[in-house]
């Protein structure tokens, strides 16, 4: 059975710096794409990165040079090393599989999901 | 403001028909990128509904269905339940940003 399990959110200040954990168990994560997806309160979902089954990775504009994603394939988990955030990064962080279709990826399995809250 | 819009809302009876739109442009469905449906209910995680524009997951029931035409998209729910009551979410790539969008979600309401 496949299972997200994300850890490492909380209460961090403006300008701080946090790592997001996701436990990936029924498959694994180096053979398949993986990607963060994250959700203000009350708002729509916004996808944040992705890194691809060969190591690429690629960010959302509003993260870029500020996130990165990583994987630990000993471990089976993924990583989001979120650096200098701001009050707008606040949201649920999710993390997906992402299946990739004919086309581009979509997102098959989702994890709880991890609050951020960047906030003095 | 979403690359991908769809209405904020909308609403049936049980047993009605529902579609929600979702609305592109050249850069992403245009450009014949697929679009991809979730579901989100209260407090969960959202859960895949649709992929490739048109296929079914195991296990979703086939009152839902997905089509794409151009630039836009649409997911009919058919026999509408009072489970169905949920956030909705478009998806899919857009070449200019080189990453993938979501529409801003629409919440539907079963009378």
């Amino acid at each position: 059975e496949v299972q997200l399990v994300e850890s490492g959110g909380g209460l961090i200040q403006p300008g701080g710096s946090l790592r997001l954990s996701c436990a990936a168990s029924g498959f694994t994560v180096s053979s398949n794409y993986m990607s963060w997806v994250r959700q203000a309160p009350g708002k729509g979902l916004e996808w944040v990165s992705v890194i691809y089954s060969g190591g690429a990775t690629y960010y959302a504009d509003s993260v870029k040079g500020r996130f990165t994603i990583s994987r630990d394939n000993s471990k089976n988990t993924l990583y989001l090393q979120m650096n200098s955030l701001r009050a707008e990064d606040t949201a649920v962080y999710y993390c997906a599989r992402a299946q990739l279709g004919i086309s581009h990826y979509y997102f098959d399995y989702w994890g709880q999901g991890t609050l951020v809250t960047a906030s003095s | 403001q979403s690359v991908l819009t769809q209405p904020p809302s909308v609403s049936g009876a049980p047993g009605q028909r529902v579609t929600i739109s979702c609305t592109g442009s050249s850069s992403n469905l245009g450009a014949g990128y697929d679009v991809h449906w979730y579901q989100q209910l209260p407090g969960t995680a959202p859960k895949l509904l649709i992929h490739g524009n048109n296929n079914r997951p195991s296990g979703v029931p086939d009152r839902f269905s997905g089509s794409k035409s151009g630039t836009s998209a649409s997911l009919a729910i058919t026999g509408l339940r009072a489970e169905d009551e949920a956030d909705y979410y478009c998806q899919s790539y857009d070449s200019s940003l080189s990453g993938s969008v979501f529409g801003g979600g629409t919440k539907l309401t079963v009378l």
